[in-house]
């Protein structure tokens, strides 16, 4: 079945410091890809969409700026937390999808905590 | 904007018993899914029910819809400890190139032995 692979699976960063999250589809190619964030106890929410070879759309009240989303390859999707604040410490997920109804496939997420 | 409510919020089953879950939501959807999450994890992929279909089977689980009341329902039969986790609707809607998924509040489940 497809796998989503998310890197890091836990980070632990300084106020003003960058971090990148992988995500990768490991089986198929995957030209969209989601972002999503959850708080503790939670539902997900959106952040963006992936699109590969072309700028990534964000939902509203996402800055797009401060999270920095890149789509280079078929198989492999970025965001990127730039200065990061302990607000932006979050459970941070992304997915893809095979379509059809095979749903979405997500990646194990990635525990972003901010200090 | 967060569209699904999912209820209950918490429920507490033993072992054995039947666990039923809650989803509404507001605007008109292509198709309705259901993942699980454990604790600090990933979603899996549960089902996905079209809009055109009012219910689908999968091993122990059984999804209604009823999109006249924008609702859904999924029933875990003779549930297990293994159960135990989150459960979240998710509905899609096409906007061009992909389906963007809204996802529900959430029903965590505990089964107990």
């Amino acid at each position: 079945g497809a796998v989503v692979s998310q890197h890091p699976s836990r980070v632990i960063c300084k106020s003003g410091t960058s971090v990148k999250i992988e995500c990768r589809s490991l089986d198929f190619q995957a030209t969209t890809m989601f972002w999503y964030r959850q708080f503790p106890k939670q539902s997900l929410m959106l952040m963006a969409t992936s699109n590969e070879g072309s700028k990534a759309t964000y939902e509203q009240g996402v800055e797009k700026d401060k999270f920095l989303i890149n789509h280079a390859s078929l198989t492999l999707s970025t965001l990127t937390v730039t200065s990061a604040h302990p607000e932006d410490s979050s459970f941070y997920i992304c997915s893809a999808s095979l379509g059809g109804d095979y749903g979405y496939t997500f990646g194990s997420g990635t525990r972003l905590t901010v200090v | 904007s967060q569209q699904g409510e999912e209820d209950p919020q918490a429920l507490s089953i033993q072992e054995g018993e039947n666990a039923t879950m809650n989803c509404s939501y507001k605007t008109s959807i292509n198709n309705l899914q259901w993942y699980r999450q454990n604790s600090g994890r990933g979603l899996v992929h549960l089902i996905l029910i079209r809009s055109n279909e009012r219910e689908k089977h999968s091993g122990r689980l059984r999804v209604t819809l009823d999109t006249s009341k924008k609702s859904s329902s999924l029933l875990i039969t003779a549930s297990r400890a293994a159960d135990t986790a989150s459960y979240f609707c998710a509905t899609g809607r096409n906007t061009g190139t992909a389906s963007k998924l809204t996802f529900g509040t959430g029903t965590r489940l505990q089964v107990t032995l």
